[in-house]
């Protein structure tokens, strides 16, 4: 049982605008950052974006990140097949004293 | 540009002991907090234990404290888990990953895999 909540799954088609919602407690996304991580078939985690919209270089804008409360989102718009990936978000959590992390979302284009 | 490369893993018996490394390189090691953070097969990410930057300070996730130790040195840019009485849910690939405030983890290593079987 994650400490953060995420949608096991979702879909989109190419083109189409998809969100991926995480659901904490005011401990960690109410207090903290939350950060997006995505995880190609076979690969290891990298980082997205977090919810002040602060992505590596590299990551395209069609991903963008928010929170409101004690939840955040991740919304990809333009789809393409190469987002199909795990995605995972991700706080600190100030009563636990450490990170926790949602249980991650597939996410297929179809 | 910034490196972490993991290595240590294998396949070893329940109660057995590993010890993980990470060796990073292009940036100034000292100056981060680190983590480990795994993954089971076919689960989802697991923060497993953090150190800060100096060293002093290390937290567990209940579920593998006064099991496994964290511990780094500075002098030579390298991150450590030693696992000791493994379980078979300790099965997993372990990751290490640079700390960087609000912008969470942001270098991740490729990971070193982890089997606890007998």
């Amino acid at each position: 049982q994650s400490v953060l909540t995420q949608p096991p799954s979702t879909s989109g088609t190419p083109g189409q605008r998809v969100t991926i919602s995480c659901s904490g407690s005011s401990s960690n996304i109410g207090r903290n950052a939350v950060n997006w991580y995505q995880q190609l078939p076979g690969t290891a985690p990298k980082r997205l974006i977090n919810n002040k919209n602060q992505r590596p270089s590299g990551v395209p804008d069609r991903f963008s990140g928010s929170k409101s409360g004690t939840s955040a989102s991740l919304a990809i718009s333009g789809l393409q097949s190469e987002d199909e990936a795990d995605y995972y978000c991700a706080a600190w959590d100030d009563s636990l004293n450490h990170w926790v992390f949602g249980g991650g979302t597939k996410l297929t284009v179809l | 540009q910034v490196q972490l490369v993991e290595s240590g893993g294998g396949l070893d018996w329940p109660g057995g002991s590993l010890r993980l490394s990470c060796a990073a390189s292009g940036f100034n090691f000292p100056d981060f907090y680190l983590s480990w953070i795994r993954q089971a097969p076919g689960k989802g990410l697991e923060w497993v234990a953090f150190i800060t930057s100096s060293g002093s300070f290390t937290k567990y996730a209940d579920s593998v404290r006064d099991r496994f130790i964290i511990s780094r040195d500075n002098a030579k840019n390298s991150l450590y888990l030693q696992i000791s009485g493994l379980r078979d849910e300790d099965t997993a690939v372990y990751y290490c990953a640079r700390e960087a405030g609000d912008l969470g983890f942001d270098y991740w290593g490729q990971g070193t895999p982890v089997t606890v079987s007998s």
